[in-house]
């Protein structure tokens, strides 16, 4: 049973576009990270909520923690090719930091 | 400063075989974790080393083992491997053990393993 749902699972888009990808859960997590990866690459850490109701901007980026802290979403205006990448969200339970990783959103923004 | 360096980058065997798998943390970081990344499972934790000694461990059997040197390098270690075992190996570093202080990981680029 994976813990953490994310969708959609692919995401193809025009340049210009704007989009959002979820990450669900029936847990509550003390916390939430979204990653991104590139082809040939680890993870790359873009942001921490932890707050439930939290929203926090990078950019182009919008992230938002659930009020009940038990889902997420990542918001992108106006995507670029640049934003291309594996999106993944990872929860860390109440109890521990140990982090459970969401399978993650493959987005390809084409020019 | 250097990154999360791994080694070999990618690795082909065959089943029955083993496979050694290092990781070389960013200077100063004494936390290493290790992870499997496959399209099926997704991203999954393998275990976390913290001063050499193993501090937390995923739901994956005895055949994974790792390792953790003074210098805070790491090796893990894969026996008997199985078809199932062809993934990314992902390791991660971190300045304390991540299960205990949520510190930030680093992660290298990792080790495409494909076993035939």
């Amino acid at each position: 049973t994976q813990l953490l749902e994310q969708s959609p699972q692919f995401l193809s888009i025009q340049e210009g576009e704007n989009l959002t990808v979820y990450c669900n859960s029936s847990s509550v997590f003390s916390s939430l990270q979204w990653y991104r990866q590139e082809p040939g690459e680890g993870p790359v850490l873009l942001v921490t909520v932890v707050t439930g109701g939290e929203v926090k901007k990078l950019k182009r980026l919008t992230f938002q923690f659930g009020d009940a802290r038990k889902d997420s979403s990542l918001h992108i205006t106006a995507a670029q090719p640049g934003d291309t990448g594996l999106y993944l969200c990872a929860g860390a339970r109440i109890s521990n930091y140990k982090l459970t990783f969401g399978k993650g959103t493959l987005l390809t923004v084409n020019p | 400063k250097a990154g999360v360096t791994q080694t070999p980058r990618y690795l082909i065997k065959t089943r029955g075989q083993q496979v050694t798998l290092s990781c070389s943390p960013i200077s100063g970081h004494r936390s290493v974790s290790w992870y499997q990344q496959t399209p099926g499972q997704g991203l999954q934790f393998l275990f976390e080393y913290f001063s050499e000694t193993q501090r937390n461990k995923g739901n994956f059997p005895g055949r994974f083992s790792g390792r953790q040197f003074s210098n805070s390098r790491s090796e893990m270690n894969v026996s008997t491997l199985e078809l199932g075992d062809s993934a990314l190996y992902l390791c991660a570093s971190s300045l304390r053990p991540v299960s205990n202080t949520g510190d930030e990981q680093f992660f290298g680029p990792g080790t495409r393993l494909t076993v035939l």
